[in-house]
C-alpha cells in the first residue's frame, strides 16, 4: 500500500490528452514539491517534472504538472505511442520523515 | 551530466549478504547526496535509503532500517549498500540514483539514475 494514491492504469488514443492523478496528504503532498517520474519496462526511471511543475531541459512541453491541496497531476498532450510507459509520482513525507512514491501508473496508449 | 553503474547484485539465499556498489562519475560526487532505491518484481519504487554529501544518513524506509547500512567514499566516488540477513521480500532491482536540489529551497529530486543490479533471494 503506497502513501501516495494513483490509478494503476490509463488508457487513451494517440493524439489525446491524459491526466494521471496524485493522491496525497497534508503531512507529504500538502506540503512539499512534487516530482514526476517516467519508467519503460526494463530501464530506470526518468525525471519527468519536479517543483510540481518545471521540466528538466530535454523533456518535451507536452508534459505538465500541477499541484493543488494534497493532490498532484501530470498531464500528458498530443499522446504518442512512445509515451507508453509507467509514471510515478514522489514526495517528501514530513510525518514519516522519508520520500515516499506513489504506486505507479500504467500508461496504454490504444 | 553524470553517470551512476550499479553492481554487486546476485542470487543470495534468505539470511545471506550481498553489499551493493555504485560508481559515480562525470559530476562532483562530493556535492550531491545520493540514495537507494528499490523495485520489487512487477512493483512500483519505493526509496530505502538517502545519504547527504557529508555522509550523514537521512533516513531508511522502515522496512530496511536497523538491517542495511548505506555508506559513500567521496574519495572513490562510490556509493555503497550493506545488506545482511536478506528476505525474500528483498528481492528485486535496486537503483542508485542522485538526489540533487532543484529550483526551489529545500526542494529535491532524483535527477541522475543508474541502470539498477537486480538482487534474487532465494534458497
Amino acid at each position: 500500500q503506497s502513501v501516495l494514491t494513483q490509478p494503476p492504469s490509463v488508457s487513451a488514443t494517440p493524439g489525446q490528452k491524459v491526466s494521471i492523478s496524485c493522491s496525497g496528504t497534508s503531512s507529504n503532498i500538502g506540503k512539499n514539491y512534487v516530482c514526476w517520474y517516467q519508467q519503460f519496462p526494463g530501464t530506470a526511471p526518468k525525471l519527468l517534472i519536479f517543483d510540481n511543475s518545471k521540466r528538466p531541459s530535454g523533456i518535451p512541453d507536452r508534459f505538465s504538472g500541477s499541484k493543488s491541496g494534497t493532490s498532484a497531476t501530470l498531464g500528458i498532450t498530443g499522446l504518442q505511442a512512445g509515451d507508453e510507459a509507467d509514471y510515478y509520482c514522489e514526495t517528501w513525507d514530513n510525518s514519516l520523515g522519508v520520500v515516499v512514491f506513489g504506486g505507479g501508473t500504467k500508461l496504454t496508449v490504444l | 551530466q553524470g553517470q551512476l553503474v550499479e553492481s554487486g547484485g546476485g542470487l543470495v539465499k534468505p539470511g545471506g549478504s550481498l553489499r551493493l556498489s555504485c560508481a559515480a562519475s562525470g559530476f562532483i560526487f562530493s556535492d550531491y547526496h545520493m540514495a537507494w532505491v528499490r523495485q520489487a518484481p512487477g512493483k512500483g519504487l519505493e526509496a530505502i535509503a538517502y545519504i547527504r554529501f557529508s555522509g550523514a544518513v537521512v533516513f531508511y524506509t522502515e522496512s530496511v532500517r536497523f538491517r542495511f547500512t548505506v555508506s559513500r567514499d567521496n574519495n572513490r566516488n562510490s556509493l555503497y549498500l550493506q545488506m545482511p540477513s536478506l528476505r525474500a521480500e528483498d528481492g528485486g532491482v535496486y537503483f542508485c540514483a542522485r538526489r540533487a536540489p532543484t529550483l526551489t529551497t529545500a526542494s529535491e529530486a532524483y535527477d541522475i539514475w543508474g541502470h539498477g543490479t537486480l538482487v534474487t533471494v532465494s534458497s
